[in-house]
């Protein structure tokens, strides 16, 4: 199984809303990766986990949780959000935390939309 | 930080070589470079990744000059399919902290007509 699964597809939230995103992955990786990416933009980093340990966390605003409960699952979990968090949210993993030197397999994304 | 640029977008048509180029002046020397495909609405795909020369795989070919400042991704025979944007990235995949090695540069959009 080389497949990167994420919840949901696309979620729509108001600014007071609490919503989490999942992402599984069951390739044996022990490294997991939230990025954000802005329509006709590349993808940013915003957290990366090593062996379930947050390893980076790009400034991203605490609005933003990340929690990794295990090596197969990642959550990025939600809260007081602004419109300009709507963006395509994209799950990764690798074999292990040497990002660029390991292939990166990535989720579909999901399409948040923040009202 | 090695900073990539890429040309912004390419035309070609089904059947062409398609070449793209990523320039790294300031690449380091344990920096790998590899390049990621991504579709709409998509995650990034691994394509193929290189340290020097050439690399080849079953889609794709890195040739990688000597003084490693550039790199040009090479697809054989393009088809409509491949319509998409070309990221490349540079880095040596050990964090220490650095963001460097997870940035993706602005890409290039490769547009294939029939």
């Amino acid at each position: 199984d080389t497949e990167v699964t994420q919840t949901p597809k696309h979620l729509v939230m108001g600014m007071t809303n609490k919503k989490s995103l999942k992402c599984e992955q069951h390739m044996g990786h022990r490294a997991m990766y939230w990025y954000k990416q802005k329509a006709k933009k590349p993808p940013e980093l915003m957290f990366v986990y090593s062996y379930e340990k947050l390893s980076i966390n790009e400034s991203v605003p605490s609005r933003f949780s990340p929690e990794c409960p295990n090596s197969s699952l990642l959550n990025l979990h939600l809260h007081a959000l602004q419109p300009e968090d709507s963006a395509l949210y994209l799950c990764a993993s690798s074999q292990d935390g040497r990002g660029s030197y390991n292939e990166q397999f990535f989720g579909p994304g999901t399409r948040l939309t923040v009202l | 930080l090695a900073k990539t640029t890429q040309p912004i977008s390419m035309d070609s048509y089904e059947g062409q070589e398609v070449n793209i180029t990523c320039s790294h002046n300031n690449i380091a020397t344990n920096d790998y470079i590899t390049w990621y495909q991504q579709f709409p609405s998509q995650g990034p795909r691994f394509i193929i990744q290189g340290y020097k020369t050439k690399v080849t795989n079953e889609v794709a070919s890195l040739f990688i000059p000597a003084d490693r400042k550039s790199s040009t991704l090479s697809l054989p025979r393009v088809s409509l399919s491949d319509t998409a944007v070309y990221y490349c990235l540079v880095g040596d995949g050990n964090y220490g902290g650095s963001q460097g090695n997870l940035i993706f540069g602005k890409g290039t959009k490769l547009s294939v007509k029939p």
